[in-house]
């Protein structure tokens, strides 16, 4: 069975700080994607950052970057310089790859950070 | 503008009273799905659809139904809903199309509704 797992519940962070979301996951799938989505307190789930299992190079988007270890199973998510606006509940999720499977995505639990000016 | 929209975004209903909560995409994609989110527990899925016709249970698909007359749209029904069904509800559309390139492993999610069964 898969499974997400985040470890920290919440983060407190001064504004401009570089941030380190962790994530560890687990799966006998040999092909697999993780995600991670942003949720503000809107309410919206916003897509962040992208990254394949057989992907050779860590993804990044922006001031976002995915520091992907395979053979330890974890997916961080790395904010650089946060900001104000980056204050919000964050999820890392992870699906197999396989065209006739269910696309479901499974969730960790989040955590919820809070930028300090 | 491509997009996942749900109504209604907000509802407060009592036990029993049947409800309704739609999706629609206009991404003509294959895959939608429904989610819901408690505190602590992150997203669950409740249904999903590999197209028109087809569809699947979830994780927790107890007391819910849905249907996929048309590709866009993917309603949830609460025949009977109870206190225990009071959540944040998400629907979520994707390509199964993998020429799109990278992110077509990308869930477009819509806004959410908020459920809340008296």
């Amino acid at each position: 069975a898969q499974k997400i797992t985040q470890t920290q519940p919440g983060m407190f962070v001064q504004e401009k700080e570089a941030v380190t979301l962790d994530c560890t996951y687990d799966t006998s799938d040999p092909s697999y994607g993780l995600f991670w989505y942003k949720q503000p307190s809107s309410g919206e789930m916003i897509f962040l950052i992208y990254q394949g299992s057989y992907d050779q190079q860590n993804a990044t988007e922006g001031r976002y970057s995915l520091n992907f270890q395979k053979a330890r199973k974890s997916a961080n998510l790395v904010i650089s310089a946060s900001q104000l606006g980056d204050s919000a509940m964050y999820f890392c999720a992870m699906r197999r790859l396989y065209m006739d499977s269910n696309y479901q995505l499974i969730w960790g639990a989040g955590t919820k950070l809070i930028i300090k000016p | 503008e491509a997009q996942v929209t749900q109504n209604p975004r907000y509802l407060i209903t009592v036990t029993g009273k049947k409800l309704t909560v739609t999706c629609s995409q206009n991404m003509n994609h294959e895959y939608m799905s429904w989610y819901r989110q408690d505190p602590g527990l992150g997203l669950r899925q409740i249904y999903y659809s590999m197209n028109v016709e087809v569809t699947d249970k979830g994780d927790v698909p107890e007391g819910y139904k849905v249907s996929r007359k048309e590709k866009r749209n993917f309603p949830l029904i609460l025949e009977s809903p109870s206190p225990n069904q009071t959540s944040l509800y998400f629907c979520a559309s994707s390509s199964l199309n993998p020429l799109l390139g990278q992110k077509y492993n990308e869930q477009f999610f819509g806004p959410g509704t908020r459920l809340t069964v008296l």
